[in-house]
């Protein structure tokens, strides 16, 4: 079975530093997302592609987060610099289409746990 | 802005019981409403969905949820939980364009 692909699984890093989270999606999903989701809550997106352009980053805090999927496949988010409230587990997922909408579903990686310093 | 709340945070029940977690969504236009279950140590994945039609939509292992447009709701039930049940529940709303706001979710420990 076909699965989204994040690494690392666990991260520690001290605040300040930079950190980068890796996500590989589903072949053929044109569309990934970032998540956010903290401890006793639920995902947030962060940010959304479409291919390789960004379709929502309305929730991504620009002066320290980027993301990109520069030929519209694999994805990288970056922290920089990170802080202790960053601290969280960060979710990757994709869909064949948008999520959401009829016949598409997200497919959700396992997640890589940060945990600032 | 859309909200999800779930109203239960903790459930255990014994093995046989009956099921029901509560979603509420506040959002007056369309929306998709999906369930997700997360079980330990695995990624989410995908339980049952809403587009449109019947509002009782039936998905894995025997669970259904029940779209109820007046009171805003999309409970998730089950008639008879398993330990294999154990796992933690979101509810998630989808709006145009893959908006998606989740609830915080609701841990649900089956005793054997």
């Amino acid at each position: 079975e076909a699965e989204v692909a994040q690494s690392p699984r666990y991260k520690i890093t001290e605040k300040s530093q930079a950190v980068a989270f890796w996500c590989d999606p589903i072949s053929g999903h044109a569309t990934l997302y970032w998540y956010r989701q903290i401890l006793g809550q639920g995902p947030e997106l962060l940010v959304q592609f479409q291919d390789e352009s960004v379709v929502d980053d309305s929730q991504l805090p620009k002066d320290r987060f980027s993301a990109e999927r520069l030929k519209g496949v694999d994805s990288t988010l970056k922290i920089q610099p990170a802080e202790l409230g960053d601290s969280a587990m960060y979710l990757c997922a994709s869909s064949v289409g948008v999520s959401g909408t009829f016949g598409s579903e997200a497919f959700f990686g396992q997640g890589t746990r940060l945990t600032v310093v | 802005a859309q909200s999800v709340s779930q109203h239960n945070h903790h459930v255990i029940l014994s093995e046989a019981a009956s099921l029901e977690l509560g979603c509420n969504y506040s959002y007056g236009g369309t929306v998709n409403l999906f369930w997700y279950v997360q079980y330990p140590g695995q990624h989410l994945q995908l339980l049952l969905k809403y587009f449109s039609g019947d509002p009782l939509v039936k998905g894995i292992k025997g669970f259904e949820a029940e779209f109820i447009k007046s009171k805003f709701s999309f409970n998730l039930r089950k008639p008879s939980v398993q330990w294999s049940d154990t796992a933690e529940y979101f509810c998630a709303v989808y709006i145009n364009a893959g908006k998606s706001t989740f609830g915080d979710g609701t841990t649900l420990t089956v005793k054997p």
